[in-house]
């Protein structure tokens, strides 16, 4: 597509329950990252998927967080047993390659609810 | 790791004034830069980047400056308007970054017409 789709682009889901987003890149685009962005916040590093190396997943907050980028293009990023401060907007980019000298085209993100 | 302190936090102008957001950062080894713009309610966009070759780079009523002695670059907007409102981030990567922008926390524009 022209752009990066992110579904659902909203969910409400209740404690403890498991949540999948999901992000489909930019058609040949190497690099993908998911970003979280709290109310009012700047956007926290989650993970990085650069071609076939493994993913960096520094910035997971816990356990409880996981993705996988399927045949180098669609990604999902789990959620599981989700607590009310999972509650944000899940943002998801792409680049053209993960070298860091291009700019990212981020979707419109999916605002997750804990309640 | 990267560092990237973004000033200010918010601000606010009147139509058809400049204004100008300061970003600084710590990795010497960082050479690029984007911006991005992000309205309310959707993903940030990329509106100027500009690499650690070029000192300037000016896209119509937008600019972006860099100093790689000072370590720090900024975003110009001239004869703002409204539409203009919005939150600023800026960013820093380079291959020591692994291929990751570091961003700022951004700056909340508000031009009042």
């Amino acid at each position: 597509g022209a752009g990066v789709s992110q579904s659902p682009s909203n969910k409400v889901t209740e404690k403890g329950k498991d949540v999948e987003l999901r992000c489909d890149p930019i058609s040949g685009h190497t690099a993908l990252y998911w970003y979280r962005q709290s109310l009012g916040q700047g956007l926290e590093f989650l993970i990085y998927f650069q071609g076939n190396s493994a993913p960096d997943k520094s910035g997971l907050p816990s356990d409880r967080f996981s993705a996988e980028r399927t045949g180098g293009s669609v990604s999902t990023l789990t959620i599981q047993r989700t607590q009310q401060e999972d509650s944000a907007v899940y943002l998801c980019a792409s680049s053209l390659e993960g070298t860091g000298l291009y700019g990212y085209t981020f979707g419109s993100g999916t605002r997750l609810t804990v309640v | 790791g990267e560092n990237v302190e973004q000033h200010p936090s918010t601000l606010s102008v009147q139509e058809g004034d400049s204004a100008v957001i300061k970003c600084t950062y710590s990795d010497s080894a960082s050479n690029y830069f984007p911006w991005y713009k992000q309205e309310l309610g959707k993903g940030p966009q990329l509106i100027i980047d500009i690499r650690s070759n070029v000192g300037e780079k000016k896209d119509q009523r937008i600019a972006v400056t860099l100093n790689k002695t000072a370590k720090h670059f900024s975003l110009h907007i001239t004869e703002t308007q409204p539409e203009d409102s919005a939150v600023y981030f800026c960013a820093a990567s380079g291959y020591t970054n692994a291929g990751k922008s570091t961003f700022g926390d951004g700056t909340t524009l508000t031009v009042k017409p």
